[in-house]
């Protein structure tokens, strides 16, 4: 089956460790997305990558990092510099040449103790 | 820049009601819009999408859209709602295919027996 898959579905976090949230998919897709979503608050950009080894940043970019090392990979890191990183994170991507709809991955929900 | 407003955060409608989801877009150029369902605790699903072919467009689940220009409007109607259609909806633009996808802030939806 092709899709997106994220890893782990809940993760807990200390106050000043920092956290990697895994994004697979192997959907051939070119750009890779990252969100935050918080209540009432809609999605929010944090990175987007549209090629292996290019990055750019989203609207909320602080405290967050990412790689694209494989097309198929977008990790996302939550560094400590991030204030308040409890939140529900959702992974995307879309063919480039396709009809510009993102498909989602299941979501990661961090929590930070 | 373009962005989308999302008329209500929660609608509440009896199981057999018909359901109107609003959703007004701005965007300078011909835009791509979206719909998306959400529940709870899972990623986001594509319930339909407008690419300027038909105005009216029909999505999975018994959903369908009109796309106005003159109103600036995408608005999700299902002539009678279910108990399974309770969840959180969001509209989403991007101007074309290259560019990154806006969300609004979301509607949830409750249906009543």
């Amino acid at each position: 089956d092709g899709g997106i898959t994220q890893s782990p579905k809940y993760l807990f976090r200390k106050e000043g460790q920092n956290v990697t949230l895994s994004c697979e998919q192997n959907l051939n897709h070119d750009a890779m997305y990252w969100y935050r979503q918080d209540p009432g608050q809609g999605l929010r950009l944090i990175y987007y990558s549209q090629i292996v080894n290019d990055f750019q940043k989203g609207d909320i970019a602080e405290g967050y990092s990412v790689s694209r090392e494989k097309k198929e990979s977008f990790p996302l890191t939550v560094t400590s510099a991030q204030k308040n990183p409890t939140a529900f994170y959702l992974c995307a991507s879309r063919r480039l040449a396709g009809g510009a709809e993102q498909f989602f991955g299941p979501g990661t929900r961090l929590t930070v103790l | 820049a373009q962005s989308v407003t999302q008329l209500g955060s929660h609608v509440s409608v009896s199981e057999g009601a018909l359901v109107l989801l609003r959703c007004n877009y701005s965007s300078s150029v011909p835009p791509y819009l979206f719909w998306y369902v959400q529940y709870p605790n899972q990623g986001l699903q594509l319930l339909l999408k407008y690419t300027s072919a038909a105005t009216l467009v029909k999505g999975i689940n018994g959903f369908e859209a009109e796309f106005k220009k003159s109103e600036t409007s995408f608005h999700l109607t299902k002539p009678s709602a279910h108990m399974s259609d309770a969840a959180e909806y969001f509209c989403a633009v991007t101007p074309g295919r290259d560019n990154d996808m806006r969300f609004g802030a979301g509607t949830r939806l409750t249906v009543k027996p």
